[in-house]
């Protein structure tokens, strides 16, 4: 069964660095998000990507946060200037359409800013 | 804005069933989804209600009532693998038709 693949698993950087978190959604699905889940939270919408462009985005998502689709089967998170309190566990997902199309996720990366 | 709730935490019995509710305010509505997530791992689709009834797929069945702002989850057959958190989802087409506004799950242990 197709899956979205998320790298690297588990990332530390220190508090200010750039971090760029990768994923390749299932290759057939057109939308794409990216969640974040803070340890011991619930999972939180950052931002979703349709037609090589940000179709929604939460409050979370601010400046220092970007998204990019460099090529036909990767998706991109940018973290600008990483705070610590950017630690948790970011989740690509992946859906057909916005209908009765369940979005699949990624096995997540755990962030972990020093 | 929206509101999801569900219990935090749940015990059940392995061959047991069990029921785990979700209520939700929101804006619009656009469908609710049920994922399971074990710790560490990534959330896996389990089911997903747009209309009002209940939708059988195996193990699990989940129920919603939109005038009410109520769904359920249910797992009949409990094993001992079923022991996982559970997230409620709500689509919100207030806010556009695409991101998941989720719970903070529940936390179902099951016990020989």
């Amino acid at each position: 069964e197709p899956e979205v693949t998320q790298t690297p698993s588990h990332q530390v950087t220190q508090m200010g660095q750039e971090v760029i978190l990768r994923c390749v959604p299932i290759s057939n699905h057109l939308y794409f998000y990216w969640y974040r889940q803070i340890l011991g939270q619930k999972v939180e919408f950052l931002v979703s990507f349709y037609n090589n462009e940000i179709s929604e985005k939460s409050e979370i998502f601010d400046d220092q946060f970007s998204v990019e689709r460099p090529d036909g089967s990767n998706f991109t998170l940018k973290i600008r200037s990483t705070k610590l309190e950017d630690s948790a566990m970011y989740f690509c997902a992946s859906s057909e359409s916005t209908s009765n199309q369940p979005q699949h996720f990624g096995d997540g990366t755990r962030l972990s800013i020093l | 804005g929206q509101n999801i709730d569900q219990p935090t935490e749940m015990t059940a019995t392995e061959g047991a069933i069990v029921q785990i509710n979700c209520t939700y305010q929101t804006s619009g509505f656009n469908g609710l989804f049920w994922y399971q997530q074990h710790a560490g791992e990534a959330p896996t689709f389990l089911s997903y209600n747009v209309l009002d009834g209940l939708e059988e797929k195996g193990r699990f069945s989940s129920f919603l009532s939109r005038s009410k702002g109520y769904s359920y989850l249910l797992l009949k057959e409990l094993q001992m693998k079923d022991s996982a958190s559970y997230l409620c989802a709500v689509r919100d087409e207030g806010t556009g038709a695409n991101n998941l506004f989720f719970g903070t799950g529940t936390r179902l242990t099951v016990i020989p």
